[in-house]
């Protein structure tokens, strides 16, 4: 049973413009949200987290809305760059279950230059 | 270099073969994973292990063995696979098993089964 799910599986945008990537979550007792970034022959890295107590986290050009009563959370890139280009993954966790996380399926976003 | 080394990178191997993925973590953190990523696929959690000690098993396939030796490394034996079961295979650690501590990945080793 999927218990994330991420949307657009493929994402093209222009240098500059706005990256938009959406997931939903099913369980209400997940408390914690990181992003994964995951370029080409490397392993997923932390990029950012946010956890329900908060509506929206900034961390540069990276910012995580999160919509409690909706069970939804997304990921905006501003000014995107191409080396923005790589796949993005949402995850879901909580604190019964230690650090162990619900992946989503992964978004491969290309920048153009 | 992430601090999480996997070795091999690449590696093919028949479907009577038997072989070990190896992971080594640099980083002092006491848990290690082992996920599968497939493609367009989420990544799904194998194997957990906390402190040497084996915490969770995803209902694995007995064809994929874990080994834990100390907090360092950790290695996945693989006998009788299937074509299946090819997949880029990401090892992962965290300091503890808190949701603050978040995973540092190796850059995986891509399997393929013949």
């Amino acid at each position: 049973q999927q218990q994330v799910k991420q949307s657009p599986q493929s994402l093209i945008v222009q240098k500059g413009g706005i990256s938009i990537i959406n997931c939903a979550y099913e369980n209400t007792a997940f408390d914690y949200f990181p992003w994964y970034q995951q370029f080409p022959g490397k392993g997923p890295a932390l990029l950012i987290a946010i956890r329900p107590d908060v509506s929206e986290k900034k961390e540069g050009r990276f910012t995580i809305s999160f919509n409690k009563s909706a069970k939804q959370f997304s990921l905006h890139i501003m000014d995107s760059q191409p080396g923005d280009s790589a796949t993005y993954f949402c995850a879901a966790s909580m604190e019964t279950s230690g650090s162990r996380l619900t992946f989503g399926e992964g978004t491969q976003l290309t920048v153009n230059p | 270099e992430t601090g999480v080394t996997q070795t091999p990178r690449h590696l093919v191997m028949g479907m009577t073969n038997k072989k070990s993925l190896k992971c080594e973590q640099h980083l002092g953190h006491n848990a290690m994973y082992w996920y599968k990523q497939s493609a367009k696929k989420p990544l799904e959690l194998m194997f957990v292990y906390n402190f040497k000690e084996q915490t969770e098993n995803n209902s694995v396939p007995s064809r994929f063995s874990p080994e834990c030796p100390n907090s360092s490394h950790l290695f996945l034996h693989l006998h009788t696979l299937q074509p299946e079961d090819s997949a880029l295979y990401l090892c992962a650690s965290s300091q503890g098993q808190g949701i603050d501590y978040g995973y540092t990945f190796g850059s995986g080793t891509r399997l393929t089964v013949v």
